[in-house]
């Protein structure tokens, strides 16, 4: 059964430093998001793509994330100067319709945790 | 805004009791529903959703959630639990214009022997 991969299962960086977090969608599907749960939180949405540009964000985005889908297979996370706070399980998630993706399932990873020290 | 709330951040059970976890929304147009679970150390995994047509919704593992409108409720339910249910379980509700989901704190489930 397809399943969406992220890479690395676990990453540990400095405070400051940048960091790239990979996920490969589900073949066919259209949209792709990406999450994060801090300890104990609960699940936030950071950013939906669709058709190689961002569909929606959450309000912090701009200041820290970026994405890219630099092939036909990868989408990637980047954070740019990473924050103790933004230690946390960072999930990707893959949609396979275009229209009325909210009404279909989100294929969620299995999560990468970053820790910054 | 959109919200999900659930109620209970912990609930306990003995095996083979019955399981009960709360969740309402908030929209005051119908919403779609969705209830994920997740095991430790893994990603999420549907459970069931609620679109439209049958309020009583049935999902894997045994499980099954009712969406009652006069209530704003989508609880999730299963007869009789087993170990291997001990988990975390998310209520969401997703955003039809961006497809993205708003989840709930989550209820961390734990089964007693």
């Amino acid at each position: 059964e397809p399943e969406v991969t992220q890479t690395p299962s676990h990453q540990v960086t400095q405070m400051g430093q940048e960091v790239i977090l990979r996920c490969v969608p589900i073949s066919n599907h259209l949209y792709f998001y990406w999450y994060r749960q801090i300890l104990g939180q609960k699940v936030e949405f950071l950013v939906s793509f669709y058709n190689n540009e961002i569909s929606e964000k959450c309000e912090i985005f701009d200041d820290q994330f970026s994405v890219e889908r630099p092939d036909g297979s990868n989408f990637t996370l980047k954070i740019r100067s990473t924050k103790l706070e933004d230690s946390a399980m960072y999930f990707c998630a893959s949609t396979p319709q275009g229209a009325r993706a909210s009404y279909n399932e989100q294929f969620f990873g299995p999560g990468t945790r970053l820790t910054v020290l | 805004a959109q919200s999900v709330t659930q109620l209970g951040s912990h609930v306990s059970v003995s095996e083979g009791a019955l399981v009960l976890l709360r969740c309402n929304y908030s929209s005051s147009v119908p919403p779609y529903l969705f209830w994920y679970v997740q095991y430790p150390n893994q990603g999420l995994q549907l459970l069931l959703k609620y679109t439209t047509g049958a309020t009583l919704v049935k999902g894997i593992n045994g499980f099954e959630a009712e969406f009652k409108k006069s209530e704003t409720s989508f609880h999730l339910t299963k007869p009789s639990a087993h170990m291997s249910d001990a988990a975390e379980y998310f209520c969401a509700e997703p955003n039809t214009n961006a497809g993205k989901s708003t989840f709930g704190d989550g209820t961390t489930l734990t089964v007693k022997p």
